[in-house]
This record gives C-alpha cells, structure tokens and sequence, in this order.
C-alpha cells in the first residue's frame, strides 16, 4: 500500500490561506470518511487537527478546516500565523487488513 | 489524563535485538488499539503496524510485515515493539500512538533508537 500523495511544501504569508491536498485512492481516502490530518512542530509529536474528513479537536482553532472530493482530502488554514508553520500530515483508514496509511507530508511556511 | 510513556533512547549495533516499550495510563488500556509508527531522520512519518490489547489481534503494514514484531501486555498497560536483528535502516525515532478507530487520540513521547557500528 502506497503513501498518500501530498504537496511537498506550501507557504503563504500572514493572514493569508493555504491549502494541502492529500491524493489516495478508492481503496482508502475515496472509500470512507475517515481522513484526519496532524501538525508536527519541529522535535514535537504530532498533533491531531482535523478527523473525520472534517471534524475538529477540541481546542483546535477554527482557522483549520477539511474537505474531500472523490480521492482526493484538503485541509485549509486561513489567517495564517507564524505558529502554523510546520509539517502537516493527512493520514486515511484503508480497511481491516492493513487500516492505516499516512500521506507523505508538507511544510507549510509562513513568509 | 491519558498518557503514553515511551522508554528511553537506545543506542544498537546492526545484528542485535531491541524490544522498546510504551505504557498506558488514564483510560481503558484494553479498549484502544495501540500502534507504532516510524519517522527516519528528516523523512515522514510511516504506520508500522496496531495491536488491540484486549485480545492481542494485530496488524502490519505490508512494509513492516516480518520485520518487527508488536504485542502488548494488558497486565501492565504496556505495548511492545521488537526487532531481531537491527539494521542501520532502522534508525529512527519511533512514536506510540493510541486510535480511537479513525483518529489519533494520543501520541507518545518518541523513542530514538540509533543503530551503527
């Protein structure tokens, strides 16, 4: 089973949106609304952001949304601030054999 | 609250084995699959595999699938992660995590494991 697929990087600057896209297949982020994405500061644990497609954690600021289309999951951040800088990484179920598969990550930057 | 502490820093030479630990505290450590997952130096991070503690039913990531095995002790809150033979590859930190099925719940602390000659 394959990596979902993300940008590299992203940047924006502050106030700004920016958008990651995470690409899988039907097999995992197209067949269940089961996308979640995590925020890992450098030297840190990640963090749980969005779950379930578009669900957010309590204390998770609401400038953190979610979406998918067909294959294809999207988290935005809007108003960008200097602390959303990070690696951000969407992860997706992907059936009871094998049930989990992470994305292969982007650094968002904060110009 | 719920915790995951993960045991500390090793240091290996290629060839030998390694079980590190990750203990749970705060909830029903039987009623969350626990799992393991990898990040290389400077790489991304990589689902190795879960394991449900309250009947032992485990999974691999067809990557990790004969390369490291995971268990878990429900007698003691603690969940295991092992090799056999180290390789340098295996340099890594390595995080326990608890699911709540879709999601990451919580993560541990990391453990570094650094395997070299």
């Amino acid at each position: 089973q394959s990596a979902l697929t993300q940008p590299p990087s992203a940047s924006g600057s502050p106030g700004q949106s920016v958008t990651i896209s995470c690409t899988g297949t039907s097999s995992d982020v197209g067949g269940y609304n089961y996308v979640s994405w995590y925020q890992q500061h450098p030297g840190k644990a990640p963090k749980l952001m969005i779950y379930e497609v578009s669900k957010r954690p309590s204390g998770v600021p609401d400038r953190f949304s979610g979406s998918k289309s067909g294959n294809t999951a999207s988290l935005t951040v809007s108003g960008l601030q200097a602390e959303d800088e990070a690696d951000y990484y969407c992860s997706s179920y992907a059936g009871s054999n094998n049930p989990y598969v992470f994305g292969t990550g982007t650094k968002v930057t904060v110009l | 609250e719920v915790q995951l502490v993960q045991s500390g820093a090793e240091v290996k030479k290629p060839g030998e084995s390694l079980k590190i630990s990750c203990k749970g505290s705060g909830y029903s450590f039987t009623s969350y699959w626990i799992g393991w997952v990898r990040q290389m130096p400077g790489k991304g991070l990589e689902w190795m595999g879960i394991i449900y503690p309250g009947d032992s039913d485990t999974r691999y990531s067809p990557s990790f699938q004969g390369q490291v095995t995971i268990s878990a002790d429900k007698s003691i809150s603690t969940a295991y992660l092992q090799w056999s033979s180290l390789k340098a590859s295996d340099t890594a930190m390595y995080y326990c995590v608890r699911y709540g099925f879709t999601m990451i719940l919580n993560w541990g602390q990391g453990t570094l494991v650094t395997v070299s000659s």
